[in-house]
């Protein structure tokens, strides 16, 4: 079975700040992976998500990610952070063979960047 | 955009009372998913469903949970006789196909509150 870890519970930081959340998976063939956002009070949304091919993947509201496959690392980037960019980031896989995949979710990193 | 839409938003029931959250998942998908949100930890899958039957079910859905695609539009999640601990945000999410090489739809969730 596939677990998912990200190494950092809370982030706080100031505005324009260069934000990095960890993700690391553990399993034994080939996943996708994705990271889902949540702002307060909202669902589930999501930022970006590898399948294959480039490594380096852009999502949405600037924000990037590397998989770094000899590591089992999924880590979010954003070079520039704005106060919107608070809620909960969410780093998740599936594995790529398994037919109707169920999510694996991280424990969740809650972002506050402060104005 | 199509979406995935959960009614209600909110429910509060007693313990042993039965509860019904419906969800409509996006018309041309195949695959859909309940997974469920305690407080402060993290998303966990719940079932999924394919074909008018269960394809994966986690250990938390026991005899208590049940799913059902009454209409073919709507995707029901029933518990039987709640309990303090089913107190969560449940969510439902659809999959236009299965494999890993699609994301999963979340909607906005149900929290559920057993007093």
């Amino acid at each position: 079975a596939q677990s998912v870890s990200q190494h950092n519970h809370h982030v706080i930081l100031s505005e324009a700040a260069s934000l990095e959340l960890g993700c690391n998976y553990s399993y034994g063939g080939t996943v996708n992976l994705f990271w889902y956002v949540q702002y307060p009070g909202q669902h589930l949304q999501l930022l970006l998500k590898y399948f294959s091919g480039d490594p380096l993947v852009k999502g949405i509201k600037g924000f990037e990610a590397e998989f770094i496959k000899s590591k089992f690392s999924f880590n979010l980037r954003k070079p520039s952070v704005q106060w919107s960019d608070t809620a909960e980031y969410f780093c998740a896989v599936t594995p790529t063979q398994a037919a109707g995949n169920k999510l694996t979710f991280g424990g969740g990193t809650r972002v506050l960047v402060k104005p | 955009e199509p979406e995935v839409t959960q009614t209600p938003s909110h429910q509060v029931t007693q313990m042993g009372q039965e509860v019904i959250l419906r969800c409509v998942p996006i018309s041309n998908h195949l695959y859909f998913y309940w997974y469920r949100q305690i407080l402060g930890q993290k998303v966990e899958f719940l079932v999924s469903f394919y074909n008018n039957e269960i394809s994966e079910k986690s250990e938390i859905f026991d005899d208590q949970f049940s799913v059902e695609r009454p209409d073919g539009s709507n995707f029901t999640l029933k518990i039987r006789s709640t309990k303090l601990e089913d107190s969560a945000m449940y969510f439902c999410a659809s999959r236009l196909v299965g494999g890993g090489n699609t994301e999963a739809f979340f909607g906005q969730g149900t929290r559920l509150t057993v007093v």
